[in-house]
């Protein structure tokens, strides 16, 4: 069946450095992809939005970049922070309201 | 007002037991859900409450009965839950037909 899923399961990075999170999803009828940060013990928290209309999409200190040709997406995180270690998840919309998920990414920030 | 609220955190529950979870949300969002989410793995959808009655139930057994009382509130009754059960258990809200779902902190459930 149609999926979202993500291409690493954990990325480790520095303190201070940018990381890049990616998802791949197969619904080309897919209008609408947000992602969620699910730190440990809590529920998912949104953390940005794009529509299918759109190629990027900015926020603060996070980027979601969208290329509907390759059925593509990424979040950019500038100045990752200790605080940004979670599981990060993708979540596309098409068709419905109801948000389906993506495999999801452990994000590990190395002091 | 702008959370989702469950009770309890944590639940440990035997085989034989019934118990309740709860969820609360005051935003006015006429849309609800129930998640089951495993250990690293991404949460699942179970049951979608739309104008306070159900609208979609994804092949969920029946030891698991969701109830939505009001607008405000919706709840899953758990009979006879297998150990295999065990999981955090959410639940979200959003305006229908909007785009982003409001999830609260879940219950940590063990059945034992």
């Amino acid at each position: 069946g149609e999926s979202v899923g993500l291409h690493l399961p954990t990325l480790s990075v520095q303190e201070g450095d940018n990381s890049i999170i990616n998802c791949a999803y197969s619904n080309s009828a897919s209008d609408y992809f947000i992602w969620y940060k699910q730190e440990s013990g809590k529920g998912p928290q949104f953390i940005i939005d794009i529509r299918s209309n759109m190629d990027k999409r900015q926020g603060q200190r996070v980027t979601v970049l969208l290329n509907k040709t390759v059925k593509h997406l990424s979040l950019q995180i500038a100045a990752t922070q200790p605080g940004d270690s979670a599981v990060y998840f993708c979540a596309e919309k098409g068709g419905s309201y109801i948000p389906t998920f993506g495999r999801g990414t452990s994000l590990i920030v190395h002091p | 007002d702008t959370e989702v609220t469950q009770t309890p955190k944590h639940l440990v529950m035997g085989m034989t037991n019934k118990k309740s979870l709860k969820c609360e949300q005051h935003m006015g969002h006429r849309a609800m859900y129930w998640y089951k989410q495993k250990a690293k793995k991404p949460p699942e959808l179970m049951f979608v409450y739309s104008y306070e009655k159900l609208s979609i139930n994804e092949s969920v057994p029946s030891r698991f009965s969701p109830e939505c009382p009001n607008s405000s509130l919706l709840n899953l009754h758990l009979h006879a839950l297998q150990p295999e059960d065990s999981a955090l258990y959410l639940c979200a809200s959003s305006p229908e037909g909007a785009t982003e779902a409001f999830f609260g902190q879940g219950t940590r459930l063990t059945v034992v």
